[in-house]
C-alpha cells in the first residue's frame, strides 16, 4: 500500500479546461512536495509546502496543503498541452528522518490541443 | 548548467550479469540519494549517502545491491547477478544538505535498466 494515495491515476482533458489532482494520506507530513516528470526524464520539483493550510501559486498552478498536513491538492487553471506529464506528490513524514521522501504513484495528465 | 548527471541512460543486461549505475551530484552537493521507479509505481527510496558514508540503506535489498559515494568520483549503485525484476528506472538525486523542507532534491534523468 502507498503511504501517499494520488487520484485520479489518469486524467485527460481538453486545452483550456481546469483540473485538480489529489494527494491523500492517513499520516502527517512535515512537508510535502509536488514534482512533474516527463517521459524519459527525472522528476522536477514544482513546489514545497510546509505549513498546514498553506496555499502556493505558480502561474496557473495552485497548490494547497491540508490543515492537518495529511493531504494536498494541485489545481491547474486553463490547462495547456505543455502541462502534460506525470505529477508526483512526495512528503517527509513527521515521524521520519527528514531526508526520506515517500512518493505517491503519480497522476498522468494529458492535455489535448 | 551542471545538474545531476547519471550514466548510462540506458543499460541492457542479461540475467546474472552485473549492472553499474553512476551518479555525479550537482556541484556543491554532498548528499546523494538513490530511488527506484517501477512502471505505474512511485519512486521508492533505496539509499542515502554522503561522501564516503552510507547514512541509510534501509530501502535497498540486502542481497546483490550495494552503493558507494567515494571521496573522489561519482556515486555508484551496483547490482550483482541481475534478475528480470531488477528492470526499472533508477534515479539519483542530490541536495546540498539534509532535509527537504528548504533543501529540495534535484533529480537526474535516470538510468533505465532492462534485464533480458
Amino acid at each position: 500500500t502507498q503511504l501517499l494515495e494520488q487520484s485520479p491515476q489518469f486524467l485527460s482533458i481538453q486545452e483550456g479546461e481546469n483540473l485538480t489532482v489529489y494527494c491523500n494520506s492517513s499520516s502527517v507530513f512535515s512537508s510535502l512536495q509536488w514534482y512533474r516528470q516527463e517521459p524519459g526524464e527525472g522528476p522536477v520539483l514544482l513546489v514545497t509546502v510546509v505549513t498546514g493550510g498553506e496555499v502556493k501559486k505558480l502561474k496557473r498552478l495552485t497548490f494547497q496543503f491540508g490543515d492537518a498536513r495529511k493531504d494536498s491538492s494541485l489545481h491547474i487553471t486553463a490547462a495547456q498541452p505543455g502541462d502534460t506529464g506525470l505529477y508526483l506528490c512526495a512528503g517527509t513524514l513527521l515521524s521520519s528522518n527528514d531526508y526520506k521522501l515517500s512518493f505517491g504513484a503519480g497522476t498522468t495528465v494529458t492535455v489535448r490541443a | 548548467n551542471a545538474g545531476v548527471m547519471q550514466n548510462p541512460r540506458h543499460l541492457v543486461r542479461r540475467r546474472g550479469q552485473e549492472a553499474r549505475l553512476r551518479c555525479s551530484p550537482m556541484k556543491g552537493h554532498s548528499h546523494v540519494y538513490w530511488y527506484r521507479q517501477l512502471p505505474e509505481e512511485g519512486l521508492k527510496f533505496m539509499v542515502y549517502l554522503q561522501k564516503e558514508n552510507i547514512i541509510d540503506e534501509s530501502g535497498m535489498p540486502k542481497e546483490r545491491f550495494s552503493a558507494e559515494f567515494p571521496k573522489e568520483g561519482p556515486s555508484i549503485l551496483r547490482i550483482q547477478q541481475v534478475v528480470r525484476g531488477d528492470s526499472a528506472a533508477y534515479f539519483c538525486a542530490s541536495s546540498p544538505r539534509t532535509g527537504t523542507n528548504t533543501g529540495e532534491l534535484f533529480f537526474g534523468e535516470g538510468s533505465r535498466l532492462t534485464v533480458l
